[in-house]
């Protein structure tokens, strides 16, 4: 089976500070995505990336970078937490091409920045 | 841009009984990828169900299948004998598969209560 792993459930951040949400997968994904969830509007892509060292924006990059050292990791990072980043954010990976394109979720971190 | 609507921000059944929920979506693609995924309360998200654009069979996979309907771009998803662990956010999306691009774009959800 599929794992993703993400290193929080839970995290709490001050205004200003700089956040690292982590993100592993074991199954040899080339595709791994941050998606940010909130009631009422479902999940937004953030960044996404489909190969090591690669990313692309997605629907709402203002405010994270990302990281893609290995092709297992991949990092969101939020330069300077801001409140309105309080939100839960889910990690994703799928095979690519040669798979069924199923998007395989991690169990979420929930941040609240204050 | 691709948009997916699911117009039924909440629904209860009873257990056992049977329910549908509908999503519809724009697009000009004529391959591409519907899914439904289920989110159970503070649990991991999972994929229920899949149909190929290029299918014309619905997809079932035991108690959950689909209404995919091309031409009114719609895709419904049927439960039936509705089970208390079927209580969750459920979530249409779309993919257009291309050279670099895998991204879901995905509805706001459907919030289902099965009532015992």
């Amino acid at each position: 089976d599929v794992k993703v792993t993400q290193s929080s459930r839970y995290l709490v951040k001050r205004t200003g500070e700089k956040v690292f949400l982590e993100c592993v997968q074991d199954m040899d994904h080339e595709n791994m995505f941050w998606y940010r969830q909130d009631p009422g509007l479902g999940l937004r892509l953030i960044y996404f990336s489909y190969d090591v060292k690669m990313k692309e924006k997605g629907d709402i990059p203002e405010g994270y970078s990302v990281s893609r050292e290995k092709k297992e990791r991949f990092s969101l990072i939020l330069e300077s937490a801001s409140t309105n980043q309080t939100s839960m954010y889910l990690c994703a990976s799928s095979l690519g091409p040669m798979g069924s394109y199923e998007q395989y979720f991690g169990p979420g971190t929930r941040l609240t920045v204050t | 841009a691709q948009t997916v609507t699911q117009s039924q921000p909440e629904m209860s059944v009873q257990e056992a009984e049977t329910v549908t929920l509908s999503c519809t979506y724009d697009t000009s693609e004529n391959n591409y990828y519907l899914f439904w995924y289920k989110q159970p309360p503070s649990r991991q998200m999972i994929l229920v169900i899949r149909q190929e654009a290029y299918k014309q069979q619905n997809a079932t996979e035991n108690r959950f299948s689909v209404n995919f309907q091309k031409a009114a771009k719609s895709f419904s998803l049927k439960i039936s004998d509705s089970q208390l662990g079927d209580t969750a956010m459920y979530f249409c999306a779309f993919m257009k598969p291309g050279a670099g691009s895998y991204q879901l774009t995905f509805g706001k959800g459907t919030k289902l209560s099965v009532i015992p």
